[in-house]
């Protein structure tokens, strides 16, 4: 079973729509981290936000905000108020306690603002 | 200010040949790690280590080594290539080390900007 999973191969949303990318997560361990980055046409890895297991609070970083919802396993990104920029693959990554270290990836949502 | 730094940016290998792809960070991070990006696939950890002198496997460890000799390096060796290690590398490190013992260490990953190899 995929340990991350995003349901969205591709979106086209007008400018200055919000956007949600889905992302759900499958993991036994009660300690665990969630993350989303942005990989623009150039290439670059470019880190978002992140959600910790135990954070109750969703976590947000200026536009970027995440819908957590633990019980569903499900880390959401919302981008409110869409911009041409925001055009990228976005990727939700997870670390989980135990196993191998690193994050483990979804295969992306590659999201394409139209004017 | 230069962060996680990847040499080269390109790379075309013919099958069998061998080749290190550089990654050097300047922050003083314990944490480095190397990911490959294949078409629908994401990224995939191929190997990771949490301090000098210290490595391990990750998901696709075959065909690839490495060593960690100082914090700041991490090389990434290909012994024999083969077209199927065509792919896009990325290098990444991490200021702190998730120790799994449930606390809420942030794991943010700086990346390098990539290699893009080809093997013929």
């Amino acid at each position: 079973a995929q340990k991350i999973t995003q349901t969205q191969p591709g979106m086209f949303v007008q400018e200055k729509e919000a956007v949600t990318l889905d992302c759900t997560y499958d993991t036994s361990d009660q300690s665990y981290g969630l993350f989303w980055y942005k990989q623009p046409s150039s290439g670059e890895m470019i880190f978002l936000i992140y959600q910790g297991s135990y954070d109750e609070q969703n976590a947000t970083e200026g536009r970027y905000s995440l819908n957590f919802q633990k019980a569903r396993k499900s880390a959401n990104l919302v981008i409110s108020a869409s911009q041409l920029g925001d055009s990228a693959m976005y990727f939700c990554a997870m670390r989980e306690a135990g196993g191998a270290d690193g994050l483990t990836f979804g295969k992306g949502t590659h999201l394409i603002i139209q004017p | 200010n230069a962060g996680v730094t990847q040499t080269p940016k390109f790379q075309v290998l013919k099958t069998g040949q061998s080749m290190t792809l550089q990654c050097a960070q300047d922050m003083n991070h314990e944490y480095m790690s190397w990911y490959r990006q294949d078409p629908g696939m994401g990224l995939r950890l191929i190997h990771y280590s949490v301090g000098a002198g210290i490595t391990d496997q990750g998901e696709v460890p075959n065909g690839y080594n490495v060593s960690r000799s100082t914090t700041e390096d991490f090389p990434l060796r290909l012994l024999s290539a083969a077209p199927s290690q065509t792919s896009v590398y990325f290098c990444a490190s991490s200021y702190s080390f998730y120790s799994g013992t449930g606390s809420k260490a942030n794991e943010k990953l700086f990346f390098g900007s990539g290699t893009q190899l080809s093997v013929l």
